[in-house]
């Protein structure tokens, strides 16, 4: 399976501000996701980083908080904008290779808002 | 949309007995159904995984039966060992376009506790 590393794997961030996370893939992958964790909870899916166009938002979710790029077929990035303490969970990446083909996590970022 | 409801939500064993987790989902277009296991501070790692033409998968003391017509699916695990004790969770996925991978919709997870 293919190698993710994110990274940062941790960070303690002030309300207000924002933070970039990256995840690197060490192949080439048609798809990337992006899903949020929060304490205790199951994965909740934000987007759908689409190489070459604009990521696909789930409901609830939107560009102007969480913008994503996707520049080339093994990396993104997501941001958390204006960041507040709700906004204190896991953050993981995942990529696909093709229907119904497994996906794989990267190790998460834990991220504390204080 | 895709959704999938996941009983128990907590499950505790002895070790050496079975655990069986089940997930119902809505979507009869949904065709591919994985499991993860997460252990604390860790990532979710695949454990294994059915497509909907196949009603049941093996690995060693994993395995996984699909139920297409009743819309559920479980995962059964034998011989149960401490190590066996995380969290657990269904997802699947439904149609997509031709040759894409399609994101998960997962369930809500259950706490399985292995007792020595």
């Amino acid at each position: 399976s293919a190698v993710i590393s994110q990274k940062p794997s941790r960070d303690i961030c002030q309300r207000g501000t924002s933070l970039t996370i990256q995840c690197q893939v060490d192949s080439q992958v048609t798809m990337m996701f992006w899903y949020r964790q929060q304490p205790g909870q199951s994965l909740t899916l934000i987007a759908t980083a689409n190489q070459g166009s604009e990521a696909t938002y789930e409901s609830g979710f939107v560009i102007d908080k969480f913008p994503i790029s996707r520049p080339n077929l093994t990396f993104s990035t997501l941001t958390v904008s204006n960041m507040s303490p709700e906004d204190s969970s896991i953050y993981l990446c995942s990529v696909g290779t093709g229907v119904s083909q497994p996906q794989h996590f990267g190790d998460g970022t834990r991220l504390s808002i204080l | 949309g895709e959704n999938v409801e996941q009983h128990p939500s907590t499950l505790s064993v002895q070790e050496g007995d079975s655990a069986v987790i089940k997930c119902t989902y809505s979507d009869s277009a949904s065709n591919y159904f994985p499991w993860y296991k997460q252990e604390l501070g860790k990532r979710p790692q695949l454990i294994i995984d059915i497509r909907s033409n196949v009603g049941e998968k093996k690995d060693q003391r994993i395995a996984v039966t699909l139920n297409k017509t009743a819309k559920h699916f479980s995962l059964h695990i034998t011989e149960t060992q401490p190590e066996d004790s995380a969290v657990y969770f269904c997802a699947l996925t439904g149609a997509g376009a031709s040759g894409s991978a399609r994101q998960l919709t997962f369930g809500s997870g259950t706490q399985l506790t292995v007792l020595p």
